[in-house]
């Protein structure tokens, strides 16, 4: 089956803790995303890739770190210095010319 | 002013009529247009896209663009309680960049 899988669905993370949040597509999408979606809130830019071995700042991405080591993986780190990291994640791929995205079934991400 | 707005709703309509989602956008030279549905806890999923002036159907649903008036919409007809969901505009911005820009969304409600 062709699709992007995000792995862990839930992820618990301790005060000062960084976590990684996994991304992976077999779609041979050359475009990968990331996006934060609070409650009730629509969808926050983080980073983007529009190919291997480079990534762009979104609109939120202090606190955020990524790589695109390969085409059909682009891992999202929360690091400690994100502040306010409870929310939704989401992962979304796609072909290069402005077609459509498809997202992954998202991470929720809680501080405890 | 946001690069791309929505009204948040709620939106209430009556099982079988037409509900009517609008979206602005700031980017005169945006190219690429869609609208995602995402149920409450889910990740968003395609509805439509559409990447010309006029007006796209597919089935129930209908997109309209006006670029010169830096609008497009989505039309539901026949709503059912089952479309009661948050409709997210979504746009690729001119330029070079790969970019998708969403919307906070509109919330729809179709009152059985």
């Amino acid at each position: 089956d062709g699709g992007i899988t995000q792995s862990p669905k839930y992820l618990f993370r301790k005060e000062g803790q960084n976590v990684t949040l996994s991304c992976e597509q077999n779609l041979n999408h050359d475009a990968m995303y990331w996006y934060r979606q609070d409650p009730g809130q629509g969808l926050r830019l983080i980073y983007y890739s529009q190919i291997v071995n480079d990534f762009q700042k979104g609109d939120i991405a202090e606190g955020y770190s990524v790589s695109r080591e390969k085409k059909e993986s682009f891992p999202l780190t929360v690091t400690s210095a994100q502040k306010n990291p409870t929310a939704f994640y989401l992962c979304a791929s796609r072909a290069q010319g402005g077609t459509e995205a498809f997202f992954g079934q998202g991470t929720r991400l809680t501080v405890v | 002013q946001k690069e791309v707005e929505q009204n948040s709703g709620p939106l209430s309509v009556p099982e079988g009529a037409i509900a009517s989602l609008n979206c602005t956008y700031s980017d005169r030279g945006s190219q690429s247009f869609f609208w995602y549905r995402q149920y409450s806890g889910k990740s968003p999923e395609l509805i439509m896209s559409i990447y010309s002036n006029g007006d796209k159907e597919d089935g129930r649903f209908t997109a309209q663009l006006n670029k010169a008036s830096q609008y497009v919409s989505l039309l539901i007809r026949d709503s059912q309680p089952s479309d009661s969901a948050t409709y997210l505009c979504a746009v690729n911005p001119g330029g070079a960049t790969n970019k998708l820009i969403f919307g906070t969304g509109t919330l729809l409600a179709v009152q059985p």
